[in-house]
């Protein structure tokens, strides 16, 4: 595998439900972001994560819970969602040098995880 | 309050000819600009970037227009081709301010090259 993988591609769950969307980066990167993007709106941040600790939580509702185990794996636990949260779900990963006046650190994104909750 | 629009939804081109995808941006601290091209069932790929410092930056087919006056940017793909077709997010950054991880991103403009 190379790249930002993501998994499942697809999820379809219950309001009840409790599921986890897995992403994994091959790229020796330090920093992961889970990002989602709803019907007609922009990419949102929710969470960053770099070596391994949380460096932003963008207001995202506790029903949506990450974890960082190590610096190649990032997990979105989720439970108790509502229909509005479906959306695309998309990890990314980028080296972690955030010194100040560099240069943006590009990030590289997974395919997406496609969520529904009904 | 949407900080970055992208106000085409969708552009059409003939293959060959030029392409220009169009975003304005509201925040002053944004200092640093990126497009990123996704196609369908793929994540978003880096494309281009460009610096505040400068007002043009060029990569082969694809060139980024900064005008900061305006709170401007565009990009050009020229020559257009087919497999050009997919959606292409703008997104800002503003590094100086220490958040270089951070980018705000615009809702995408869906390009299609017809052959």
């Amino acid at each position: 595998e190379t790249g930002v993988t993501q998994t499942p591609r697809h999820l379809v769950m219950g309001m009840t439900n409790k599921k986890s969307l897995k992403c994994e980066q091959h790229l020796g990167h330090n920093a992961m972001y889970w990002y989602k993007q709803s019907a007609k709106k922009p990419l949102e941040l929710m969470f960053v994560y770099n070596f391994k600790e949380q460096t932003e939580n963008n207001s995202v509702p506790s029903r949506f819970s990450p974890e960082c185990p190590n610096s190649s794996h990032l997990f979105l636990h989720l439970h108790t969602l509502q229909p509005e949260d479906s959306a695309l779900y998309l990890c990314a990963s980028s080296q972690g040098e955030w010194l100040a006046g560099g240069r943006p650190d590009t990030q590289y994104f997974g395919p997406g995880t496609r969520l529904t909750v009904l | 309050d949407q900080q970055v629009k992208q106000n085409s939804p969708s552009l059409s081109v003939q293959e060959g000819r030029i392409s220009i995808l169009n975003c304005d941006y509201t925040n002053s601290m944004f200092d640093y600009f990126l497009w990123y091209k996704k196609y369908p069932a793929e994540g978003p790929t880096f494309l281009i970037s460009i610096s505040s410092i400068k007002d043009k930056n060029e990569d082969g087919r694809f060139t980024v227009f900064l005008n900061k006056s305006a709170k401007h940017l565009s990009l050009h793909i020229v020559p257009s081709q087919p497999g050009d077709s997919a959606v292409y997010f703008c997104a800002a950054s503003a590094v100086r301010g220490g958040s270089n991880y951070k980018l705000t991103f615009g809702k995408g403009t869906l390009l299609t090259v017809n052959p």
